[in-house]
Parts: C-alpha cells; structure tokens; sequence
C-alpha cells in the first residue's frame, strides 16, 4: 500500500530555475494539499485541491503554481526558484469528512 | 482563519511523562489531532479526539481536551528514547475541513 508519493526526494536548483514536484496518492482521496515546512514555523499550506479539476490557494501561495492532473496526481510548480523557497515540501490527501490526512515523505528543496 | 499554538521545545528524561501543550482559536472542530514526525520522515497521525470528549487514552498516550479553553494535551506515559520526534497538534478550522498545524513540538528525550 504505497499511501502518497512524492517525487524527488531531494533537490538543488540554482536561483531562477523551474521545476515540478509530484505527488500522487492511491486511496482515492478527494482533497490533496502542499505544504512547506520550515525550522520554527511549522507546517503552512501553499496550495489545496478539494477535487479533481479545483485548486484554491492556501496561506502562502506566492511563487508556486499547481495542477491537479486527474485524481490521483497533484502537482506543484516552481517556475522561478528562489532562495526564500528553500524548505522541505509535503504532499498530503485525504481529510474530508473529519478524516486523518495522509502524507508523503517529503522533498528536501535547496535554493542557491 | 484558525490559529494554533504550541511551544517549539520540550525535555525529559526516560520513564518520565511528557505532557505536550496546544492551543486553538476556532472551536467549530469536530476531531482535533496530533501527528508524530520522525526525523526524515513525513508526519503520521498518532491520535485524535473527538470534540464532544474530554478525554481519550491509548495505551501510553492520554489526550485531554478542554472546549472552554480552547486547549488541547497530549501526555505520554514512560517516555522512551524512541518518542523523541516532533509532535504537531492540527485543528480543521474556519469551517474547513483542511487542518491548521501548529509549529510543532521538538520531544527530546534524555537517557
């Protein structure tokens, strides 16, 4: 039972580089979330999908752009990196209906 | 939206309780949790309440919940090295179901 999946699980870019995360959950959960996990600050949330085909923006949504491709895969876009996006990325899903959320083992992003 | 609080740092010795303090804003939740991060590690869930409850036990784990006082607990019994982990309280609020964390508790715990 694989849960979520992210993929990388690490990652160095140089300052203006693009990249995408992936995240893609097999327990057919309706809502997937991003969050960034930062020393101090805890766990804040970038971006959340109630449903296949909606995205809304979560409390720090500025630089990141994302795609909820079909059930199962949410993705997260980096179109220019930057060093204040150094931090370590989780994918989570499920917690509707008064659910536990699920996540993924995290991407260790470096910004340089 | 919700606000939840927790201290970043807490230190005991083995066989020791340890008693995890959180507090929240919104009290239109209908579970409250905690989840459990292990170095390198993703967060699992550890336990729950439900809000109608003001107490629930789990083998070495109690949680207490205080509606008045928007606070929540999670106490440990027997503390072993092997619940060094950080430990985040998360409350859906705003009457979303999406979880609020807090910052997270650093558990360290001596021999």
């Amino acid at each position: 039972n694989a849960g979520v999946t992210q993929t990388p699980k690490f990652q160095v870019l140089k300052t203006g580089q693009s990249m995408t995360l992936q995240c893609a959950q097999d327990m057919n959960h309706n809502s997937m979330y991003w969050y960034r996990q930062d020393p101090g600050m805890g766990l804040r949330l970038i971006y959340y999908s109630a449903s296949e085909g909606t995205t809304d923006k979560g409390e720090v949504p500025n630089g990141y752009n994302v795609s909820r491709l079909n059930k199962r895969e949410f993705s997260l876009r980096l179109e220019s990196a930057a060093p204040s996006q150094t931090s370590v990325y989780f994918c989570a899903s499920g917690g509707e209906a008064n659910t536990e959320a699920f996540f993924g083992q995290g991407t260790r992003l470096t910004v340089v | 939206g919700e606000d939840v609080e927790q201290s970043l740092f807490l230190s005991v010795r083995e066989g020791d309780s340890s008693v995890i303090n959180c507090t929240y804003t919104d009290s239109s939740s209908t579970y409250l949790y905690w989840y459990k991060q292990e170095p390198g590690a993703g967060l699992q869930l550890l336990t729950y309440i439900f809000s109608n409850m003001d107490m629930k036990q789990d083998q070495r784990l109690t949680v207490l919940l205080n509606k008045k006082d928007k606070h929540l607990s999670l106490r440990i019994a027997d503390t072993q090295t092997g619940d060094s982990a950080i430990y985040f309280c998360a409350v859906p609020g705003g009457g979303s179901y999406i979880p609020t964390f807090g910052r997270g508790t650093s558990l360290i715990v001596h021999p």
